[in-house]
């Protein structure tokens, strides 16, 4: 495995830019999730797929925010709008769902930290 | 809804001593509980998972964790304390069974005093 993998691992963008983040899974693996975390908090959970289809949205995730996963591989993760309330580190994670012992474990990638001026 | 409160966001110990980080949660089903370690600007590792077998659960790096469903704890231990464990520590919570979101606590920073 080589691990999950996010680009671009920093950004920084001016306030009513769009940005966009994309996520590569550990190959193989169904499930994919998005996570948000703020400076001293643990991340909060923002949305996640199996294969392609878009199963659950937290409320979290405002119309400025939009994620897709087109072929079931990597997702990319939109903001559009941006605003500095949305300063963060955007974790991606991926987990099997076919391997039973490994079931419910997420594997981490090692972020994207968003930097709003 | 399910939620984790993890007392103490800042504990200190000695190289050597015991390390105990507290961790509660909050579920409506039977919870599958994880705890994870973030090094700094790093993503996080999963340390290790309770998922209803075995109550005494063992990680890596010595660590390990009791479910307690009396106490609706999960506390993580480590008998001695090695300098790199220094890091923060999160505890979370999933309803598992194809709803497999995490639900995290706010983090306990664990400082290692030589």
């Amino acid at each position: 495995d080589t691990g999950v993998s996010q680009n671009p691992r920093h950004k920084i963008t001016k306030r009513g830019q769009n940005v966009t983040f994309r996520c590569d899974p550990i190959s193989e693996h169904n499930r994919l999730y998005w996570y948000r975390q703020t400076l001293g908090q643990g991340p909060e959970f923002l949305t996640y797929f199996q294969n392609e289809a878009q199963l659950e949205k937290s409320r979290l995730l405002s119309d400025r925010f939009s994620a897709e996963r087109p072929k079931g591989s990597f997702s990319t993760l939109e903001i559009q709008r941006t605003e500095q309330g949305d300063s963060a580190m955007y974790l991606c994670a991926s987990s099997p769902s076919r391997v039973a012992l490994k079931k419910n474990e997420q594997y981490f990638g090692p972020g994207t930290r968003l930097t709003v001026t | 809804a399910q939620s984790v409160t993890q007392l103490g966001s800042h504990v200190s110990v000695s190289e050597g001593a015991l390390v105990l980080l507290r961790c509660n949660y909050s579920s409506s089903v039977p919870p599958y509980l994880f705890w994870y370690v973030q090094y700094p600007n790093q993503g996080l590792q999963l340390l290790l998972k309770y998922t209803s077998a075995a109550t005494l659960v063992k990680g890596i790096n010595g660590f390990e964790a009791e479910f307690k469903k009396s106490e609706t704890s999960f506390h993580l231990t480590k008998p001695s304390a090695h300098m790199s464990d220094a890091a923060e520590y999160f505890c979370a919570v999933s309803e598992g069974f194809g709803n497999e979101k995490l639900t995290f606590g706010t983090g306990t920073r664990l400082t290692i005093i030589p």
